[in-house]
């Protein structure tokens, strides 16, 4: 099955600052890549996601690319506020239904510091 | 619109009784999933509805856990008996693969297992 790997685990950075977290996936036959921010007590929450016909896409101060020949993804976050300090899931997914079955990773908290 | 409605919120009982959560999905989607998240991990996939049909519980230990979704609208996931491992929080995500790719996320149930 898919197996998906993301680092860093935490990361902090100073307000202002850009933040990036990075991905792997294992099965070439994936073909969504959603990005989750998840707060204290609460459900994981969509923020961004990429098809693998997509090399990037922007949204704001939020940016994500493929590579899918590496088969790795990545999250930019420009200009971070405090208000983005949470928890950050990749994930992968393939299928008839490109989100029927969700991989995700491991997380990453991070802390943005005033 | 409401979101996905997840009860109880949090629960503590002994090993080897019985539990049950509750999910009520988004009006309208087609698509539920159960998740579990251990602490500090991502989600993982339990099972996953398309209406009333369970179309992928590959994940469900069906040793102790159990689910329904009656009608094709609430889902309840059951464990019996509890374990100490099955301490985490169970999330319930609902989606309409009909329009959209993205999973919305209820705010989930923290079991703990004394």
């Amino acid at each position: 099955g898919e197996n998906v790997e993301q680092h860093p685990s935490t990361l902090s950075v100073q307000e202002g600052d850009s933040a990036v977290i990075k991905c792997t996936y294992s099965d070439s036959a994936s073909n969504y890549f959603p990005w989750y921010k998840q707060e204290l007590g609460k459900g994981p929450q969509l923020i961004i996601d990429i098809r693998s016909n997509v090399g990037e896409k922007k949204d704001q101060r939020i940016a994500v690319t493929l590579n899918k020949t590496a088969k790795h993804f990545s999250l930019h976050i420009t200009e971070t506020q405090p208000e983005d300090s949470a928890v950050y899931f990749c994930a992968a997914s393939f299928g008839r239904v490109t989100a029927s079955k969700l991989t995700f990773g491991t997380g990453t908290r991070l802390q943005v510091t005033l | 619109e409401a979101g996905v409605v997840q009860s109880p919120r949090y629960k503590i009982i002994e090993k080897k009784q019985p539990v049950a959560f509750w999910c009520n999905p988004i009006s309208g989607h087609n698509t539920l999933y159960w998740y579990r998240q251990n602490l500090g991990q991502g989600p993982e996939l339990l099972i996953r509805y398309e209406n009333e049909e369970a179309v992928d519980d590959s994940q469900l230990p069906k040793d102790r856990f159990s689910a329904e979704r009656l009608k094709g609208v609430d889902s309840t996931l059951k464990i019996q008996p509890a374990e100490l491992g099955d301490s985490a929080v169970y999330l319930c995500a609902s989606s309409n693969w009909d329009t959209s790719n993205e999973q919305f996320f209820g705010p989930g149930t923290r079991l703990t297992v004394l």
